[in-house]
């Protein structure tokens, strides 16, 4: 079974278009982030959520709005989508302690045109 | 505030050499310390993690890395290199929290294996 699974594994859309990316993990983790992606594989925390609670929320534009109706999910809605916001989108969970590492998901691909 | 510099962003290594990545942190609290490999289009894999109980760490897959606090490093190595090895491999630091582990990354290293 995967530990972090997120879904669309791929996403080309339309700039403008509003999208969701959804994550789910079954390691019941306390903490839940959002990493991007660029295109040169450089790796920046979005947000981070605490048992539903919203605990890191680096600078992103608002059209970014993670949710996260319980601890084993967290997604991402993003509007009016733009060029730039093209990357690959991770999802992760650690049991939230410091020294505990991430889980990482297999990523999507996000392709705004 | 905690930064990561991996030094050189692509490593070129003959089958069966050494491996070295490099990697210095800056951080105002004891780091936690980590180095993560990612694959062709997949996720972050844990290759190991320095906690403060030793300053030696093996990892997975043969990877060692030694926290040297006196020079704010990190490297990892690999005495001998397989192809399997190809791939991109990423520092991170830790300040940790009681809420969360918020990662640095460095910007990456991209290795590529020749035989």
């Amino acid at each position: 079974d995967t530990a972090v699974s997120q879904t669309p594994k791929y996403l080309v859309t339309q700039m403008g278009n509003d999208k969701s990316i959804k994550c789910e993990q079954n390691l019941g983790h306390d903490t839940m982030y959002w990493y991007k992606q660029d295109s040169k594989k450089f790796l920046k925390i979005m947000f981070s959520y605490n048992n539903k609670e919203l605990i890191i929320n680096e600078t992103v534009p608002n059209r970014f709005s993670p949710k996260s109706p319980d601890k084993a999910h967290l997604n991402l809605h993003i509007n009016s989508l733009e060029l730039g916001d093209s990357a690959v989108y991770f999802c992760a969970s650690t049991p939230g302690t410091g020294n505990s590492p991430l889980h990482f998901g297999n990523g999507t691909r996000l392709t705004v045109t | 505030a905690q930064s990561v510099t991996q030094l050189g962003s692509h490593v070129s290594v003959s089958e069966g050499a050494l491996v070295l990545l490099r990697c210095n942190y800056s951080s105002s609290v004891p780091p936690y310390l980590f180095w993560y490999v990612q694959y062709p289009n997949q996720g972050l894999q844990l290759l190991l993690k320095y906690t403060s109980a030793a300053t030696l760490v093996k990892g997975i897959n043969g990877f060692e890395a030694e926290f040297k606090k006196s020079e704010t490093s990190f490297h990892l190595t690999k005495p001998s290199a397989h192809m399997s090895d190809a791939a991109e491999y990423f520092c991170a630091v830790s300040e940790g929290s009681a809420a969360g582990n918020k990662l640095t990354f460095g910007g990456g290293t991209r290795v590529l294996v020749k035989p």
